[in-house]
Parts: structure tokens; C-alpha cells; sequence
């Protein structure tokens, strides 16, 4: 059973331009969550999708955009990149039914450095 | 809103000694609560969470942690700690919603066990 997965895991990018992250769910999963975690600091969660809407945001500015697809496979976007955008980007998948266990399985991350 | 304060961002401890991260939480809301584990260049694994009833919560590599709603606190301790438990530990909150369960953390408290 596949677990999360996410390309690329590293990525460079120069100030100004734009960036598409992916992710892949685990298998039965229905939901997708991203979180950028800045370097020692704690995972903030950007946006998260459901039936390829978003359905919760951050306080993130619009520039931070994404998708989902009907396999469940999400996109983060991120346009006119800043310096501060360098980070860790997490995301993490969960079944919207199973709203007891709560529970997000994280992918291993993306780090994109913007120079 | 949410937050959650992890007091202390590190902790040195030598091999087979006790040891104690600590989480506080605020909320107006009932929350549910999760310890995660973040080895170097990984993503995040889910080390135990409480969601109700026992307030003591335990995982299988012996970390345990419990719920204390009158001190808002979530602490998590191991009796005997290994040199392979050294890691960056996350407590997070999540407000039950249906299928949507953001994960809001703390800034992470680095776990050095040493020989």
C-alpha cells in the first residue's frame, strides 16, 4: 500500500517566477492537505481539498493557489515567488468519512529553495 | 482560534533516561490532540493522538502521553529513551469538522538523546 507521495522532493527557483508542487494521496483517501513548514518552525497548514474544491484556507495570500483531480491527486501553486516562500512543503491526505480517527498521513516533502 | 506552545525548543538527554516534551494548547473549543514525529529529511508520522475517553494515550514504541483539560496541557514522555529516538517532535490541535480537520502545530521540540 502506497503511502503519500510528492514530487519533486527538491526543487530551486528564482525570485518572480512560478512553481507547481504534487502530491499523490494514500491509496482510499479522498482528501488533500498542504502545510509549509519554514525551516525550525512547525508545519502551517496552507489550504486543504475535498471533491476538487477547497475547502479550507489559511492565512496564506492568493498567490498560494491548488487543485485537485478526480484520482484525488493535488497541485499547490505558487506564483511570483519570494524569498520567504523557501521551505518545506508538506502534504498530507485523510478520508473525509473517517471524521472520528482524525487522522493526516504526511508525504515526505518538497523542499523548494527560491534564490 | 487555536494555538499550541511547545515550551521547549530543545532537549538534550542521555540514552536510558527519562524524558518529557512539553505541549500546551488554547482553544474555546473541544480539541483533539496529536503528537508527531519528524526524523531528519522525512515527513511527519503520527506518534499517538487522543481524540476521547482515557485521557492516558500510548504509542508502540513506548512514548505515552496525556491529556490534562484543566491545565490544557498534552505532555509526552518516555520512560527510557534510545539513541534512536533522537528527533524533531510536533504537537498539534484539530478542531472536529465533519472532514475537515486542519492540523494547526507547535514550533517543535528537538530531541537529542545522546550515548
Amino acid at each position: 500500500d502506497a503511502g503519500v507521495t510528492q514530487s519533486p522532493t527538491h526543487l530551486i527557483k528564482t525570485r518572480g517566477q512560478q512553481v507547481t508542487l504534487r502530491c499523490s494521496p494514500k491509496s482510499g483517501h479522498d482528501t488533500v492537505s498542504w502545510y509549509q513548514q519554514a525551516l525550525g518552525q512547525g508545519p502551517q497548514f496552507i489550504f486543504q481539498y475535498y471533491e476538487e474544491e477547497e475547502r479550507q484556507r489559511g492565512n496564506f495570500p492568493d498567490r498560494f493557489s491548488g487543485h485537485q483531480f478526480p484520482n484525488y491527486s493535488s497541485e499547490l501553486n505558487v506564483n511570483a515567488l519570494l524569498l520567504g516562500d523557501s521551505a518545506l512543503y508538506l502534504c498530507a491526505s485523510s478520508l473525509a468519512a473517517a471524521t472520528l480517527s482524525n487522522e493526516q498521513y504526511f508525504g515526505p516533502g518538497t523542499r523548494l529553495t527560491v534564490t | 482560534a487555536q494555538s499550541v506552545t511547545q515550551l521547549d525548543s530543545q532537549v538534550p538527554v542521555f540514552e536510558e533516561a527519562p524524558v518529557e516534551l512539553r505541549c500546551n494548547y488554547s482553544s474555546s473549543v473541544s480539541v483533539y490532540l496529536f503528537w508527531y514525529v519528524q526524523y531528519p529529511n522525512q515527513g511527519l508520522q503520527l506518534l499517538l493522538k487522543y481524540l476521547s475517553g482515557s485521557t492516558l494515550v500510548e504509542s508502540i514504541n513506548g512514548f505515552e502521553a496525556e491529556f490534562n483539560k484543566s491545565q490544557t496541557s498534552f505532555h509526552l514522555r518516555k520512560p527510557s529513551v534510545h539513541i534512536s529516538d533522537t528527533a524533531e517532535y510536533f504537537c498539534a490541535v484539530s478542531v472536529p469538522r465533519g472532514g475537515y480537520n486542519k492540523l494547526i502545530f507547535g514550533a517543535g521540540t528537538r530531541l537529542a538523546v545522546h550515548p
